[in-house]
């Protein structure tokens, strides 16, 4: 079935950093979106993206979906110490999303 | 909006006890998911509804498991008998025009 993954697991960056993050995939999607965890809530929505090579920006947070449509990435710039969370990248097949494992980012003061 | 409602936030019960999980989801969304969370197996989607009517279950681990939409401002989630095993945390979504709002969840500890 469906799998997604993403690199890398965790990272440890210090504030004021660039980062970067991807998903990919061995299957091929028509919607990609980004999510993000804080501790103790439910993911919430960053970005969607919903046709390939398109890129999307949110504030700090780009993203962009693979011109094969088997992968996507988010970078954030200039990190500040509420970028902390759980990154999720999820990707749409028939009226369902399943989402990757997640990257876990830290950032030092 | 207020967003997508679940209850309680935190559950503790003890093994073999029935466990009732709520949720209420946003206003005119027609999609409802539950997803289970856990560090080892990540996001898992256990059953999703449309329009009330439940569409997928396959994700439900056992018969223990069940899930109910009586109408579309409200879901159950129910476990009985409950296992130390069922620990995680329970997400409810709703499907808009943009993708899941999550809920923020229900921890389930069994012990």
């Amino acid at each position: 079935g469906q799998q997604l993954n993403q690199s890398p697991q965790s990272m440890f960056i210090q504030e004021g950093e660039d980062v970067s993050m991807n998903c990919t995939s061995s299957s091929i999607f028509n919607t990609w979106l980004w999510y993000k965890q804080d501790p103790g809530e439910g993911p919430v929505l960053l970005i969607a993206l919903y046709k390939a090579g398109e890129l999307t920006s949110n504030g700090r947070l780009t993203a962009q979906f693979g011109i094969t449509r088997k992968d996507s990435f988010l970078n954030i710039s200039a990190s500040i110490p509420s970028d902390v969370g759980i990154y999720f990248c999820a990707g749409q097949y028939g009226q369902n999303f399943v989402f990757g494992p997640g990257t876990r980012l830290s950032v030092l003061p | 909006d207020a967003g997508v409602i679940q209850s309680p936030r935190h559950e503790v019960t003890e093994m073999g006890q029935e466990v009732t999980l709520r949720c209420k989801p946003i206003s005119g969304h027609d999609y409802l998911f539950w997803y289970r969370q856990t560090m080892m197996r990540g996001l898992e989607l256990l059953i999703y509804f449309n329009n009330n009517v439940p569409i997928d279950d396959s994700g439900m681990p056992e018969d223990r498991f069940s899930a109910k939409m009586p109408n579309a401002s409200f879901s159950t989630l129910k476990i009985q008998p409950s296992e130390p095993r069922d620990s995680a945390v329970y997400f409810c979504a709703s499907r808009g025009q943009y993708g899941y709002t999550f809920g923020s969840g229900t921890r389930l500890t069994v012990v």
